[in-house]
This record gives structure tokens, sequence and C-alpha cells, in this order.
């Protein structure tokens, strides 16, 4: 079936440093990829997303290239600041056929950016 | 522009209690979901809705039950609350049916807690 793995947190950075987190997916064809992330207190809202191999989908200094040869979809920023203090989600979306409807999540990684 | 509304945002039951969760979308969306997150287990699709008048099981939908009631409105009930469904819930909504490229909008989820 399909699966996401992302790297545990917490992650606690520093204002300004620069960030990754990793997502692995295992699924059959070119599923669709999403990073989804959730502030405090509110429900999940979609950072960036991908629908096909090398397409990079960015938003708000993030950004995250689907790599089909590693199955991989990893977010980054460059700088990051106290305001990017959230949980994030990697997501994948199958091609269409059964199931397409069903997101599946990855545990999510809680981000504190401390001043 | 409301988005997905959830009601209630809080509620306590007593193990036996049933309830529904109310959801209602703005977006002229067709499909609808419902979810569960858990601490450390990402969120988990209970029901979902592919359009108005079809209702499918998700990952864990045991203990559940969901209504289409139009376009707009998803409820799910808890016909008789266990302590395992502490959990927050949320709705979501996306457009089109089947279209794996189409992102989902959360709603901001009810915290239930079932003593």
């Amino acid at each position: 079936g399909n699966s996401v793995t992302q790297m545990e947190g917490p992650v606690t950075l520093s204002e300004e440093a620069f960030l990754t987190i990793n997502c692995t997916y295992t699924a059959t064809g070119y599923p669709s990829l999403f990073w989804y992330v959730q502030y405090p207190g509110e429900g999940l809202q979609l950072l960036l997303k991908a629908t096909k191999a090398d397409d990079k989908g960015s938003n708000k200094g993030f950004e995250a290239t689907y790599r089909k040869e590693t199955t991989s979809f990893h977010l980054e920023k460059g700088s990051v600041q106290v305001s990017d203090s959230a949980v994030y989600f990697c997501a994948l979306s199958p091609i269409s056929g059964a199931g397409s409807y069903q997101l599946t999540f990855g545990k999510g990684t809680k981000l504190s950016v401390i001043p | 522009n409301a988005g997905v509304t959830q009601t209630p945002k809080f509620q306590v039951l007593k193990t036996g209690q049933s309830m529904t969760l109310q959801c209602a979308q703005d977006m002229n969306h067709n499909s609808m979901y419902w979810y569960r997150q858990d601490p450390g287990m990402g969120l988990r699709l209970i029901y979902y809705s592919a359009s108005e008048g079809t209702t499918d099981k998700g990952e864990v939908p045991n203990g559940y039950n969901v209504s289409r009631l139009n376009k707009r409105e998803f409820s799910l009930r808890l016909e008789s609350a266990a302590p395992s469904q502490t959990s927050v819930y949320f709705c979501a909504s996306s457009g089109d049916s089947g279209n794996s490229n189409q992102p989902q909008h959360f709603g901001d989820g009810t915290r239930l807690s079932i003593l």
C-alpha cells in the first residue's frame, strides 16, 4: 500500500537557519505530493504541491522537488522565521483510480524556531 | 470566506454517549472527508464522500457513521463513544472528484475527549 515516511521531530532551529525536513514515499505510479502545515490550534493548510517527477513546488520561501528516482519530496527553506513554528506534514495522493480520494499522511514534524 | 466550518470546537463525553460532529463547506466542493489526528500518528481517514449521495470507508471506520446531508454538509456520528475515540477530528473538502491534483481544505478541528 501507499506510505509516507518523514523525519521525526521535534526540530529546533535558530531564526535564519536553513531548514530541511526529509520525506520519502512508497506508492505505485506517479502520485501527487503535498506539504501541509498546521499552526497551533488550527487545521492543516496546503503549503505546496507537486504533481509529476522533477516538479518543484514553492510557497512562502519553502520549496520541495518531486524526485522519482529517490521517491522523495524533501521540504527546504533557506532562512526560517519564528512564525514558521508549526507542524509540517508530507502527504501523497495516488493517481486516479481506486483510493484516489485518500491522502496518505506522514506522522508530522514539529518545528520550533527560536529568536 | 469561511471555507470549512466544524462544530463544536470542543466536546467532552462520557463512555457510551452518542454525538454528531458537524461539518459544512462553502466552496462548492464535491468531495468531503473526516480524519482523526492522534499524537505520533499523523492523520488517518475515517470516512469520505466522493460526491453527494455517496460515502465510503477509509482506514479507521469502526465505531463511526457518516451522513452526506447535501453537497455542503457531511456529518460524523459516534453512536456509543469509547475512550479510544478521544482525538482531534478534522473535516476536509476538495474539488474535482477523483483528481489527485486537487488539495484538500481543512476545518479547524473538533477536540473530543471521552471519559
